[in-house]
């Protein structure tokens, strides 16, 4: 069964201090990972995909990077506009399973100044 | 370009009623998926329509349905709403040109509240 593990659950660091969230996933066929991140109340804004392993993209302070079994998500400097839950999410490559994403259950970060 | 919208935002009903919700995609998106966000289950996957056809359904009962209309535009529909069914309900549109895996992109929600 396809299936997404992230980690940690919550993350509080301070302004300036780097980090990295982990996103662990089991799929048969990785069409594609997806990190998004979603403030409270509001619809998960898209950050990064993520098609093969060795594969980095970057955007401001975030780093995505993928091998065959994780992805990491670097966050350099972060600033308290950063706070906020990460979410990961694959495609599995099956054509019975297109459209659909399975979704960790996120890692919440609160950046303090 | 204006990004997904979902109406209403927010919606209170009471147990046994039926609520419809309603999506708009990014324009020149063709599939258009929803998804039901709860603090205990994270987001899970409802259905995905692409050409007016339900390609994917996820694992919910059949009170949960939904359509797409040849614009694009996609509906769901809760009947017999339980308290259970209180959740964000997003919708999420990609391009699907079959090449590659296409990200989807999130409207705001839906929030219901059912009493």
């Amino acid at each position: 069964e396809d299936q997404v593990t992230q980690s940690p659950e919550a993350l509080r660091l301070q302004e300036g201090e780097s980090s990295s969230l982990n996103c662990s996933y089991t799929v048969s066929g990785l069409r594609g990972l997806f990190w998004y991140r979603q403030d409270p109340g509001k619809g998960p804004e898209f950050l990064f995909t993520l098609y093969s392993a060795g594969e980095e993209k970057e955007k401001e302070r975030l780093k995505a990077t993928l091998t065959k079994k994780e992805s990491f998500l670097h966050i350099t400097a972060p600033k308290p506009e950063d706070s906020a839950t990460y979410l990961c999410a694959v495609q599995a490559r099956r054509g019975s399973t297109l459209g659909r994403l399975y979704f960790g259950r996120g890692t919440q970060l609160t950046v303090w100044p | 370009k204006a990004g997904v919208t979902q109406t209403p935002r927010y919606l209170i009903k009471t147990r046994g009623q039926q609520v419809t919700l309603s999506c708009s995609p990014i324009s020149g998106h063709r599939s258009v998926s929803w998804y039901q966000q709860t603090p205990g289950q994270g987001l899970q996957f409802l259905f995905e329509y692409f050409s007016e056809t339900q390609r994917n359904k996820g694992n919910f009962p059949g009170r949960f349905s939904g359509r797409q209309f040849s614009n694009s535009r996609s509906e769901m529909n809760v009947s017999t709403l339980e308290l259970g069914d209180s959740a964000l309900y997003l919708c999420a549109s990609s391009p699907d040109r079959g090449l590659a895996s296409d990200t989807q992109y999130f409207g705001p929600g839906t929030r219901l509240t059912v009493l």
